[in-house]
């Protein structure tokens, strides 16, 4: 079975340089979730999407966007990078904006240096 | 503010026992739980999920069970294996204002002894 696709899956970048993460999620899901990992950490909500509009928002930095786009696919956009920023991102996908399977991808590993 | 959080960080289980992770939330509009298994550098692989309309959920090997009255959710895994060894998180949804927002509980690391 399809599953949700992350790109890439390593990442390394300087500080202060931006960063463009990618989520494909499942054929017929219209809802994507961004979560960042630190080591050790519990995932942590950034923002979510349903139906192209932002559906709910976490701790997402201003430093940070993300949007979904037409075909359903997401976008996190990162700049102005910090060694902080360094971390798991998690992609999700669902199907409805309720009370339904969320499903992760393998996650992007972001390092900044 | 509202949080999602496990008891036990770490259980050490032999193999073949039965494993029982718990979780506690604090959200009383929480109506919607998932149980996410972790394995190192993976990303969050779904397991069971359940409504609040519910106290119990069956699947293979693994149970859950919510209770509402103590905000309480827990797994239980049957006849632990080597390869359950993960960490477990639990997850929620909440209905007032929750929107699109999985919140993540501290996850519980489970170790399978052989």
């Amino acid at each position: 079975a399809a599953g949700v696709i992350q790109s890439p899956r390593h990442l390394i970048k300087e500080k202060r340089e931006t960063a463009t993460l990618k989520c494909y999620p499942i054929p017929r899901h219209d809802t994507v979730y961004w979560y960042q990992q630190g080591p050790g950490q519990d995932p942590q909500f950034l923002i979510s999407f349903y139906e192209k509009m932002q559906s709910d928002k976490g701790s997402i930095p201003d430093r940070f966007s993300a949007q979904q786009f037409s075909d359903y696919h997401s976008e996190l956009n990162m700049s102005s990078l910090e060694l902080g920023d360094s971390a798991l991102y998690f992609c999700a996908s669902s199907r409805g904006d309720r009370n339904t399977e969320a499903f992760f991808g393998q996650g992007t590993r972001l390092t900044v240096v | 503010g509202e949080s999602v959080g496990l008891h036990l960080p770490t259980l050490s289980v032999q193999e073949g026992d039965n494993s029982i992770i718990n979780c506690a939330y604090s959200n009383s509009a929480s109506d919607y739980f998932i149980w996410y298994k972790q394995e190192s550098g993976k990303g969050p692989q779904f397991i069971i999920d359940i409504r609040s309309n519910m106290d119990k959920r069956q699947g293979q090997r693994v149970t859950v069970l919510l209770n509402k009255t103590v905000k309480h959710l827990s797994l239980q895994i049957a006849a632990t294996q080597p390869g359950d060894s993960a960490v477990y998180f639990c997850a929620e949804k909440a209905r007032a204002g929750g929107g699109n927002k999985l919140t993540f509980g501290t996850g519980t690391q489970l170790k399978v002894e052989l």
